[in-house]
């Protein structure tokens, strides 16, 4: 029963680094998708994927990088860490894109840039 | 994209039931209503949502108004575990974009 799991749960980087954060979920869901959450802020969409081989930007594009190589997997890059990247980080999951698919959410990474 | 207005907090006590509204006036005929939970330092959980019928699950009721500008969640008997922040979400159609905004924050009272 394991849903949607992300790994890791915390990460400590210095400006300039790069890193995967990883995503699975093994309800045989099409739709996937990657969220930042700041204090105050809410949750804002990264960026998103609609099946194997398809993925679109969201809301906060800018320095990250995604891929959909499989149904499961939607690994989240950063290319270069900066500061304002520090946030928690979650991946959701759905059926399909439609609206009435509920998305189910990991618990998150929590990752700090120095 | 529907806004949603929230209270910013609210109490009640264990046992009873937890009735936290939600106001959605600018909801467009085929938008969902979703609600979600968050405790602290987890994942968001989804709970329940509807288009224009009350709807009830295991977790709770959702009680969405005839002319479908509001709706109230409805925790039937709260327990110390249900504190939580909640979070009223109607997602636009184009690309299911879940924007919590600061959502409920609700404390169960022993």
């Amino acid at each position: 029963n394991a849903g949607v799991t992300q790994t890791p749960k915390f990460q400590v980087l210095k400006t300039g680094q790069s890193m995967t954060l990883q995503c699975a979920q093994d309800m045989n869901h099409e739709y996937m998708s990657w969220y930042r959450q700041d204090p105050g802020m809410g949750l804002r969409l990264i960026h998103y994927s609609v099946g194997a081989g398809i993925t679109d930007q969201g809301e906060v594009p800018n320095g990250y990088n995604v891929s959909r190589s499989t149904t499961e997997d939607f690994p989240l890059r950063l290319l270069s860490a900066a500061p304002s990247q520090t946030s928690v980080y979650f991946c959701a999951s759905s059926y399909s894109a439609s609206s009435n698919q509920p998305q189910h959410f990991g618990d998150g990474t929590r990752l700090s840039i120095l | 994209d529907a806004k949603t207005t929230q209270p910013t907090s609210m109490d009640c006590a264990e046992g009873r039931a937890a009735n936290l509204p939600c106001n959605h006036s600018t909801i467009s005929g085929n938008e969902y209503v979703y609600w979600y939970r968050q405790i602290h330092s987890q994942g968001p959980q989804y709970i329940i949502h509807g288009l224009k019928n009350n709807e009830t699950n295991e977790m709770a009721s959702l009680i969405i108004t005839e002319d479908r500008k509001s709706s109230t969640l409805i925790l039937p008997h709260a327990t110390l575990r249900d504190t939580a922040v909640y979070y009223c979400i109607v997602p636009p159609l184009n690309n299911n974009d879940m924007r919590f905004g600061a959502g409920t924050r609700l404390t169960v009272k022993p």
